[in-house]
């Protein structure tokens, strides 16, 4: 079974700073998503960014990139310039890419805080 | 707008009664999912459905049902079987099982206390 673990409970970044959370993931199959989901106080799910895991280049979103190390089984998320509006619950999640399997896999999740 | 709604967003229930969670979603998604969320862990899936009238269990299934007789609803029950189930519930749909667009959009939640 696959699995996915976020090792950094907490984060703090200062305004205007970068910032990485850190995603690992365990599966034997070698093509699958990931996906990194934003959940803010409202508790809303919103998407980020999304990576196939066929494409060797790094997804990018604006201020958000990420770093895809398919033989390390690591995603992480670099949150650059960061804003006020960033500080949120971070989650990774995997996807197979397996017909039939829609189902999303989701770590524990990462707290951001962003301080002035 | 195109979007899914979950309704009420605050739910409470005395233990003992079953409760119905409502999800509907207009974005003539095929695919359908329920999340449960507790403190300090991931969403884990309840149940899930790739088309109407068709439904199967996720990981954490024991103490609820579903039913998918329309597309754009699919409703879950939480039953006095389920031992503990106060928490937050997320509703999910996505755009066929076998389309390219692999996100997830999900509903707004439903905060469910049950004493």
């Amino acid at each position: 079974a696959q699995t996915v673990t976020q090792s950094q409970p907490e984060m703090s970044v200062q305004e205007a700073e970068t910032v990485t959370l850190s995603c690992t993931y365990d599966t034997s199959e070698s093509d699958y998503y990931l996906f990194w989901y934003k959940q803010p106080p409202s508790r809303q799910m919103i998407l980020v960014i999304r990576q196939e895991a066929y494409k060797q280049q790094n997804a990018t979103e604006n201020r958000f990139s990420v770093n895809f190390q398919k033989a390390a089984k690591s995603f992480s998320l670099k949150i650059s310039d960061s804003q006020l509006g960033d500080a949120a619950m971070y989650f990774c999640a995997y996807r197979s890419a397996v017909l039939g399997t829609d189902k999303l896999i989701f770590g524990t999740g990462t707290r951001l805080q962003v301080f002035p | 707008d195109g979007g899914i709604t979950q309704s009420p967003k605050y739910l409470f229930r005395k233990e003992g009664q079953n409760v119905t969670l409502s999800c509907e979603q207009n974005l003539n998604h095929d695919a359908m999912y329920w999340y449960r969320q507790d403190p300090g862990q991931g969403l884990r899936l309840i149940y899930y459905s790739q088309i109407v009238n068709d439904f199967q269990k996720g990981d954490i299934a024991e103490g609820y049902s579903v039913s998918r007789e329309k597309k754009e609803s699919f409703p879950l029950t939480v039953t006095s079987a389920q031992k503990n189930p106060t928490a937050f519930y997320l509703c999910a749909s996505t755009r066929g099982s076998r389309g390219r667009t692999y996100e997830q959009y999900f509903g707004p939640g439903t905060r469910l206390t049950v004493t």
